[in-house]
């Protein structure tokens, strides 16, 4: 199984301010990584996938990078709708989520 | 715009199978451009992946949950399933389906369901 471990746990940030996830893979998985975005009460949103890839509609204050073990999200200015918690996921090999990061307002 | 409903019982008893059915609309599930899966969510935890489905019937499971698992496809009624045996407290969880993304049967998930919450209590 591939261990997937989210940084921080908890990130307060302020409305406009930038906001760094990270998320580190236990063994490489190239560029099969995915990032979710799931607010209270509903299903996971798909962020990012290939590790760069916005999917359609994502705002471009939203970003993906790296490959192999590590890799970030990054949203440039924070929205008051971008308050959530965010999820990364590998598909290098069967399906693994991180442990999530709430982005909370501080 | 392809969407999935899930649905099934909301309530379980220990030992019991848990039956869950994922309904396409806007959309056939016999497409050869998707793969469709199952994820779950115990209350106040992560996401677990529980296993992906291709409409000719190839399936990919969770090796920790494989042995209790079985993922069918109903092209007839534009559904898949999910069956889980054997079901224990540690089974309670938001249930959700959704499709797959790259065509692939191992992938991301590019549009998930709402969700429907499964208790095991007896």
């Amino acid at each position: 199984e591939i261990v997937m471990t989210q940084s921080p746990a908890t990130l307060s940030v302020s409305p406009g301010e930038r906001a760094t996830l990270s998320c580190r893979a236990s063994q490489s998985v190239t560029s099969n990584l995915a990032w979710y975005q799931q607010k209270p009460g509903q299903a996971p949103r798909l962020l990012i996938y290939g590790a760069s890839t916005r999917a359609t509609g994502l705002p471009a204050r939203f970003s993906g990078s790296g490959s192999g073990t590590e890799f970030t999200l990054t949203i440039s200015s924070l929205q008051s709708e971008d308050f959530a918690v965010y999820y990364c996921q590998q598909y290098n090999y069967w399906p693994t989520f991180g442990g999530g990061t709430k982005v909370e307002i501080k | 715009q392809l969407q999935l409903q899930e649905s099934g019982p909301g309530l379980v008893k220990p030992s019991e199978t848990l039956s869950l059915t994922c309904t396409v609309s806007g959309g056939s599930i016999s497409s050869s451009s998707y793969y469709w899966g199952w994820i779950r969510q115990p209350p106040g935890k992560g996401l677990e992946w529980i296993g992906n489905i291709y409409y000719s019937g190839t399936t990919y499971y969770n090796p920790s949950l494989k042995s209790r698992v079985t993922i069918s496809v109903d092209t007839s009624k534009n559904q898949f399933s999910l069956k889980l045996s054997s079901v224990t407290a540690a089974d309670t969880a938001v249930y959700y389906c959704a499709i797959l993304g790259g065509n692939e049967g191992v992938s991301y998930m590019d549009v998930w369901g709402k969700g429907t919450t499964v208790t095991v209590s007896s």
